[in-house]
């Protein structure tokens, strides 16, 4: 069965601090995806990206990088710079690929609070 | 890029009556359907997943005659939460994908605060 843990339940830093979220799963699968999605208060999950476990490549998006390493099972976020408007609560997600019905498992979120 | 459109945003029922909850996806064919209830301060628990014309599969512990799940076509699936009570006040959101385009992810709709009084 998969399984995505999120250790940490709320950070809270200063405006401009760099901040690491950590994702750790499980899964028996070879081939499989991992995503982050950010909600904010309002509700909607915003998707940040996916990448899928034959791609090991470190992504950077503006603020935004992940590091995926498959030898510790492990999907970091890392935002730089962080700012106000980052505050929200993040979900790192995992999606065994078994066809039409793949479906994803959420970690249990890690609320980030950035003070200005 | 693919957009799921969930209506209502929020919605507030006396208990025992029934809720629908729609979600379409406007510009690509759902071919599975996954309805998610979130708790506050909770994660997203998936309830059911449904493909287009056939029964929904729903997760352990949830009620299928409680949480009518229809996926008659290829663009709209509904959740009619049935006889409803204060216990099932959550956010439900439902998320679609098109399993036959391997690139597609999961889009998932703006949800649904229901509010059961």
């Amino acid at each position: 069965a998969q399984k995505v843990t999120q250790a940490q339940t709320e950070i809270s830093v200063v405006e401009k601090e760099d901040v690491t979220l950590d994702c750790v799963y499980e899964t028996r699968d070879t081939t499989y995806y991992l995503f982050w999605y950010k909600q904010p208060p309002s509700g909607e999950l915003v998707f940040l990206i996916r990448r899928n476990s034959f791609d090991e490549q470190n992504e950077i998006s503006g603020r935004y990088s992940w590091n995926f390493q498959k030898s510790t099972s492990s999907f970091n976020f890392t935002i730089t710079a962080s700012q106000v408007v980052d505050s929200a609560v993040y979900f790192c997600a995992l999606s065994e690929y078994t066809g039409a019905n793949s479906k994803l498992t959420f970690g249990k979120g890690i609320t980030l609070s950035v003070r200005p | 890029g693919a957009v799921v459109s969930q209506h209502p945003s929020w919605v507030i029922c006396k208990s025992g009556t029934s809720v629908k909850i729609e979600c379409r996806s406007l510009d690509f064919q759902a071919t599975t359907m996954f309805w998610y209830r979130q708790f506050p301060k909770q994660s997203l628990m998936l309830m059911a997943t449904s493909n287009e014309g056939s029964k929904a599969t729903y997760e352990q512990g949830v009620e299928k005659d409680k949480f009518l799940i229809n996926h008659a076509s290829l663009t709209l699936s509904t959740l009619t939460v049935t006889s409803a009570h204060p216990e099932d006040s959550s956010f439900y959101i439902c998320s679609a994908r098109d399993w036959r385009q391997v690139t597609y992810g999961y889009t998932f709709g703006s949800g649904t605060r229901l509010t059961v009084v």
